[in-house]
């Protein structure tokens, strides 16, 4: 079974508005990662938050992290055309390992 | 792509032949994927390495194998192509210690008719 789930499965919105994903796993976790996959692309790592963390940013990607929850939430702020593409977290199970399970992804498509 | 190549980039064969993909890493990454993408079920994991000759399964290995022989080098074989198998294929590697990230390469559409 994924040990992420995506929310909202598919999101479309207009240019300049803000993107919000979100992401809920299952078991603890020592990390969360959040890629982006373009059509018919490999995927692209985006960010990487710590279990310690509570938010982190990267340009206009803010990430942040509820452990008690089990839950991450990635927001694209402004958004553009080029933002339009697949989100998939990413999480480590808690395994200690570098074997990483990813969610079913949100695709989003950002309308110019 | 930090230099992760794919080979073949597409392939259509047919149920109950073996299949052989490979994966080419230019940066001496330690870790390598392999994952599989189909509709509704993101990526999942059907085997890693952790280093040369070292390997473990993931999510959905059963009917697949996998070797290392070489850091750079991970090749996926499917013993016997079934229908079920049709997905396009990731290859991802990975520098392990600190380095959590992922670089992935472009994937293979397999299609078994």
């Amino acid at each position: 079974s994924q040990q992420g789930e995506e929310d909202p499965q598919a999101l479309s919105i207009q240019e300049g508005e803000n993107a919000t994903m979100n992401c809920s796993y299952k078991t603890s976790i020592n990390n969360l990662q959040w890629y982006r996959q373009n059509s018919g692309r490999g995927l692209v790592h985006l960010i990487l938050i710590r279990s310690n963390e509570r938010e982190k940013h990267s340009g206009r990607l803010r990430v942040t992290l509820d452990t008690s929850k089990k839950s991450s939430s990635l927001l694209i702020t402004a958004s553009r055309a080029a933002d339009t593409a697949s989100y998939f977290c990413a999480t480590d199970g808690g395994s200690g390992t570098y074997k990483y399970i990813f969610g079913t992804g949100t695709r989003l498509k950002v309308l110019a | 792509d930090a230099g992760i190549t794919q080979s073949p980039r597409h392939k259509v064969t047919e149920t109950g032949t073996p299949v052989t993909l490979r994966c080419h890493q230019t940066e001496n990454h330690r870790y390598m994927y392999w994952y599989r993408q189909d509709p509704g079920h993101g990526l999942r994991l059907i085997h890693y390495s952790y280093g040369v000759k070292d390997t473990d399964k993931g999510e959905v290995s059963d009917g697949y194998s996998v070797s290392r022989s070489k850091t750079e080098d991970f090749l996926l074989t499917l013993e016997s192509a079934t229908s079920s198998q049709t997905s396009v294929y990731f290859c991802a590697a990975g520098a392990g210690g600190r380095t959590y990230e992922q670089y992935f390469g472009p994937g293979t559409r397999l299609t078994v008719t």
